[in-house]
């Protein structure tokens, strides 16, 4: 089955200015997670979906930071505006049901904030 | 919240030598325990899980261990491999959430 799929890449902007990730996860896959990355730490969850609505988002800063996951496929998460802080790679992750830990994580989009 | 403490951060170790990572967890309502390697450039990669009605599992060079009344769980590597360079998570979850430690970074010296 095809993996996870995130884009971009990389990505590099500076400070204040606003980011935007998709994620694409495992067909069928009915729950959606992103996690945040920072180098030297394990990742931290930011928010997880199921299907389309927000099941967790307590750890998501909502002053800048917002995510949907429109018809219950794909997702964005969008940084407005950014911060030095916020430079990490940001990981898209699913799993088959909501209350499965078979998470399948994408490979990630690392962002670099000047 | 979990608190999922890691150890070492980084672990050098001989081609064919065995590997040990340590993690202890805070809240004894997690019940389940994965592990995860990361290469670089990509995302974590579960390796090996295991839950709390168990105290050890095995797969090929893979083992963990499971104290639950001390709330740590380890993972060993045996015959250790070139290919098993790279950084090693593990978590803890209750029903849905996993709490990932900081990372081990693994070296196998040839």
């Amino acid at each position: 089955e095809a993996g996870v799929a995130q884009s971009p890449r990389y990505k590099i902007i500076e400070k204040r200015q606003s980011v935007a990730f998709w994620c694409n996860p495992i067909s069928g896959h009915a729950t959606l997670y992103w996690y945040q990355q920072i180098l030297g730490q394990g990742p931290k969850l930011l928010i997880q979906f199921q299907n389309n609505g927000v099941v967790d988002d307590s750890q998501l800063p909502k002053d800048r930071f917002s995510a949907e996951r429109l018809k219950g496929v794909d997702s964005t998460l969008k940084i407005q505006p950014a911060k030095l802080e916020d430079s990490a790679v940001y990981l898209c992750a699913s799993s088959p049901t909501e209350g499965s830990l078979a998470y399948t994580f994408g490979s990630g989009t690392r962002l670099t904030v000047v | 919240g979990e608190n999922v403490e890691q150890h070492p951060s980084t672990l050098s170790v001989q081609e064919g030598d065995s590997a040990v990572i340590k993690c202890t967890y805070s809240d004894s309502a997690s019940n389940y325990f994965p592990w995860y390697k990361q290469e670089l450039g990509k995302g974590p990669q579960l390796i090996i899980d295991i839950r709390s009605n168990v105290g050890e599992k095995k797969d090929q060079r893979i083992a963990v261990t499971l104290n639950k009344t001390a709330k740590h769980f380890s993972l060993h590597i045996t015959e250790t491999q070139p290919e098993d360079s790279a950084v090693y998570f593990c978590a803890a979850a209750d029903d849905y959430k996993l709490s990932f430690g900081a990372g081990t970074t693994v070296t196998v010296r040839a």
